[in-house]
């Protein structure tokens, strides 16, 4: 089976709310990074985390290894943080990244 | 700041013809490249992943004889998709890091064979 599993697969929010995005794991990783696939198809770094939690602007982030999860909180949402999210996480084995299925991000005014 | 650059952004190739697809790291060393595709409705689906100095490892139902990879300096790698078919469409990403750091990636090759 997968071994991320990336929920939910889209969510809606209207501008100025808040929600967040979850990745499982079925094995410890090393590490997860989260991007944002923008409507140019570019992938966008948001944050690499070994542990812990990262902040930057109204994105937040926690990834813990134990517990095989990691979110990402967006609070305060805009029009430009549509797009598709991704997690991947980087297993102990090979240093490979695994990406999840992705989340379907639509902000509505 | 780190970045890498992947061209062409698209291509359209003939059923059974090959493309060749570049990937460029910028402001860091690439000592890891990895190969990644993104087919119709899918994820992001491992290729390969190649260290410099070590063999290129392909991943379980991707093999060399169809995607060559060659990775000569800590800045530069390519991927060959040979004998393109219609299963082969999709968006390829290269994924560049710096030892065990983050991976930054390209903004792709969207493949389209006709």
């Amino acid at each position: 089976g997968d071994q991320v599993e990336q929920s939910p697969s889209a969510l809606s929010l209207h501008e100025g709310t808040g929600s967040a995005l979850r990745c499982n794991f079925t094995t410890t990783m090393r590490a997860v990074q989260w991007f944002r696939k923008n409507s140019r198809g570019s992938l966008i770094n948001l944050f690499y985390l070994a542990s812990g939690t990262k902040e930057n602007g109204r994105l937040k982030s926690a990834f813990d290894s134990k517990e095989r999860y990691s979110t990402l909180h967006i609070r305060d949402a805009q029009l430009e943080d549509s797009g598709t999210y991704f997690c991947a996480a980087k297993d102990y084995n090979q240093g490979k990244l695994i990406f999840g299925q992705g989340t379907k991000l639509s902000i509505k005014p | 700041g780190a970045l890498v650059y992947q061209y062409p952004r698209r291509t359209i190739c003939k059923s059974g013809t090959s493309m060749r697809m570049e990937c460029q790291a910028v402001g860091f060393q690439a000592t890891s490249v990895a190969w990644y595709r993104q087919s119709p409705q899918k994820t992001f689906e491992l290729i390969a992943l190649s260290t410099v100095n070590s063999a290129i490892k392909y991943e379980q139902n991707f093999t060399q004889e169809k995607f060559p990879i060659s990775h000569p300096n800590l800045s530069f790698s390519s991927m060959t998709v040979l004998n393109a078919y219609l299963e082969d469409r999709g968006l390829y990403l290269c994924g560049a890091r710096d030892g065990g750091a983050e991976v930054f990636f390209g903004k792709g090759t969207r493949l389209t064979v006709v």
